[in-house]
């Protein structure tokens, strides 16, 4: 049982947009920021979005990060096949005094 | 290049120890936190532990805390996890991640793999 909770899976055709939700409480994602990693199985995980919104250099700006209250969600427009990856959110829980991620989202690409 | 490469995974018996490594190039490695953090076989990622940049600070998941001992060597840039007492719950990928601050991790390594089994 994960801290942070996500769907376990989602999907969409090459094109859509699609968004994964990120719930938590207020000792993780209410008080704190929200990371976003892709994981491709068999290769290193790959942040995607930092301190809620941010993107690291190098990610496209199909993938935007909101956060809102006790709550985030991680958006891909413009869906592309290699797209098709787990994903990750994650937040510092400040009661658990550690890093908590979600239990992972697998999205497939139809 | 930034580059982390783990090492010291393998076969273990149940009640054994192992001691992981990671190998930091390519960035001032005294400059950030380092974490470790695991995926056991058809799991999610758990994170298990980070360390300061100068080792005075050290945070554990609750569930391994004093089996588990985080530490590195800025003189060899290199990060350590020493594990005690294993378990078939401990048999994962172990990922050694950078991290910019305590709260996460922004370049990965790609993983050593821990099995513990008789």
């Amino acid at each position: 049982q994960s801290v942070l909770t996500q769907p376990a899976s989602a999907s969409g055709t090459p094109g859509q947009r699609v968004t994964i939700s990120c719930s938590g409480s207020r000792s993780n994602i209410g008080g704190d920021y929200v990371y976003w990693f892709q994981h491709v199985p068999g290769m290193a995980p790959n942040l995607l979005i930092y301190r809620d919104n941010q993107r690291p250099s190098g990610v496209p700006d199909r993938f935007s990060g909101s956060n809102s209250g006790t709550s985030a969600s991680l958006a891909i427009s413009g869906l592309r096949s290699e797209d098709e990856a787990d994903y990750y959110c994650a937040a510092w829980d400040d009661r658990l005094r550690g890093l908590v991620f979600g239990g992972g989202t697998k999205l497939t690409v139809l | 290049e930034v580059q982390l490469v783990e090492s010291g995974g393998g076969l273990v018996q149940p009640g054994g120890s192992l001691r992981l490594s990671c190998a930091a190039s390519g960035f001032t490695f005294s400059s950030y936190y380092m974490n470790w953090v695991r995926q056991a076989p058809g799991k999610g990622l758990e994170w298990v532990a980070n360390i300061k940049q100068d080792g005075s600070e050290k945070y554990y998941v609750d569930s391994l805390r004093g089996r588990f001992i985080i530490s590195r060597d800025n003189a060899k840039n290199s990060l350590y996890l020493q594990m005690t007492s294993l378990g078939a719950e401990d048999t994962a990928v172990y990922y050694c991640a950078r991290g910019p601050d305590y709260q996460f991790m922004d370049v990965w390594g790609q993983g050593t793999t821990v099995t513990v089994s008789s």
